[in-house]
């Protein structure tokens, strides 16, 4: 199985700051990865896939790169909104995983 | 707008079985691949299982292999998963997810729809 590792685990930050979120696949996935957002007590959105692709509607503060095996979710100026869980999820192979998760605090 | 809706959980003693339904609508389901994932509250989601547009080919993790199967009955536009030998390892909620494909090559890229989930309580 390909384990996925994100860092950090938790970060804290204002809004208006930049936060970048690393997820690193245990071999290469090329670009099929994806990135959610998850808020309390709701099912994940999807934000980007393809490691690059912004989902439709979602605001382009949001943007994804990498490929192989490192990939970056940066959220260029954090809104109020953004304060949530992401996670990374591979889509190369079967099974499917998920990162464990990074959550975007207040400081 | 797409809306998926699952049902059927629900408090069961282990080694007893359950069947999910997922309720689909605001798209053509029948062109479209399904997941099943599950998440326990605090952790991050776990995927379960998929099934082909068609329903001709079926993949499962391997903690779910062989006690749970995902079909799919396009005329009721539902996916389910049926369940059985529940273990306590299986409380989770259970979403059902869209699968977004890639219209050129067919691959399966992201899960850009998502239920609300319906929650599984495995307890003696």
């Amino acid at each position: 199985d390909i384990q996925m590792t994100q860092s950090p685990s938790s970060v804290s930050a204002s809004v208006g700051d930049r936060v970048t979120i690393t997820c690193r696949a245990s071999q290469t996935i090329r670009s099929w990865l994806a990135w959610y957002q998850q808020k309390p007590g709701k099912p994940p959105k999807l934000l980007i896939y393809a490691a690059s692709s912004l989902q439709n509607g979602v605001p382009s503060r949001f943007s994804g790169s990498g490929s192989g095996t490192d990939f970056t979710l940066t959220i260029s100026s954090l809104g109020p909104d953004d304060f949530a869980t992401y996670y990374c999820q591979q889509a190369s192979n079967f099974p499917v995983t998920f990162g464990q998760g990074t959550r975007v605090e207040i400081k | 707008q797409v809306h998926l809706v699952e049902s059927g959980g629900g408090v069961v003693h282990p080694r007893t079985s359950l069947r999910l339904s997922c309720a689909a609508a605001g798209f053509t389901f029948s062109t479209s691949a399904m997941h099943w994932v599950r998440q326990v509250p605090g952790k991050g989601p776990e995927w379960v299982a998929l099934i082909s547009d068609d329903g001709s080919n079926t993949y499962y993790a391997d903690s779910v292999r062989g006690r749970f199967t995902i079909s799919r009955d396009d005329s009721k536009n539902t996916l389910y998963l049926q369940m059985i030998s529940l273990r306590i390892e299986d409380t989770a909620v259970y979403f059902c997810t869209r699968v977004m494909t890639d219209p050129i090559t067919d691959y399966y890229l992201a899960m850009d729809a998502w239920g609300q989930g319906t929650t599984v309580i495995v307890s003696s």
